[in-house]
């Protein structure tokens, strides 16, 4: 059983387009996050949430709108698609703030 | 803000030893450690807390200095599995990585 699960792997889209990620966590964990990394490899917290409930919005674009229906679950959707949000998005979940992170295997989104 | 960490890369033959260092311009409660490679997520290596204390995780130990703000990494007898970007995390309400270093060893 995979413990943290995102989809799809491969996002690949037209600019000004808007998508989904999907991601599901199995650990009964409290704490999801949403984490950027660029071309660079620097990992940036986007958004993180306790319980559903929103506790970290970095400075992100409005164009991105994170929604946790449930503890398990935190979805990442993009609207009007830039050629800058290329990049690889992790989400992660711990049981707690401040404890060890478990990442998903990343979704790779290319924006053409 | 984002700890910064050192040296830029590393290559290394195995079995060769290695320290990557994380500081910090703000007071440090914890520094994470995680390793990541090529096309993957980042794992999880450990988590050191106030106190000075150092950890393990195989030949991979690491100390944490909270008055100096400073967290290394110690690679000893160095595998060619430990190739990777390693990257520190410092805790103050969200956990913020360095740019991480990238490691190679080599046969």
């Amino acid at each position: 059983d995979t413990a943290v699960s995102q989809t799809p792997k491969y996002l690949v889209t037209q600019m000004g387009n808007d998508k989904s990620i999907k991601c599901e966590q199995n650990l009964g964990h409290d704490t999801m996050y949403w984490y950027k990394q660029d071309s660079k490899k620097f990992l940036k917290i986007m958004f993180s949430y306790n319980n559903k409930e929103l506790i970290i919005n970095e400075t992100v674009p409005n164009r991105f709108s994170p929604k946790s229906p449930d503890k398990a679950h935190l979805n990442l959707h993009i609207n009007s698609l830039e050629l800058g949000d290329s990049a690889v998005y992790f989400c992660a979940s711990s049981p707690r703030g401040a404890e060890k992170l478990f990442f998903g295997s990343g979704t790779q989104l290319s924006v053409l | 803000q984002q700890p910064v960490q050192s040296p830029q890369a590393v290559i290394l033959r195995e079995g060769e030893d290695a320290v990557i260092n994380c500081s910090s311009s703000k007071a440090l409660y914890s520094v994470h450690w995680y390793r990541q490679k090529h096309g993957e997520a980042p794992i999880f290596l450990m988590i050191l807390l106030k106190g000075g204390e150092q950890k393990g995780h195989d030949k991979i130990s690491a100390s944490f200095n909270e008055k100096k703000q400073q967290s290394s990494l110690y690679l000893t007898a160095s595998q060619l599995s430990y190739s990777g970007t390693y990257f520190c995390g410092t805790e103050g309400g969200k956990l913020t990585f360095g740019k991480g270093i990238t490691l190679s060893v080599r046969p």
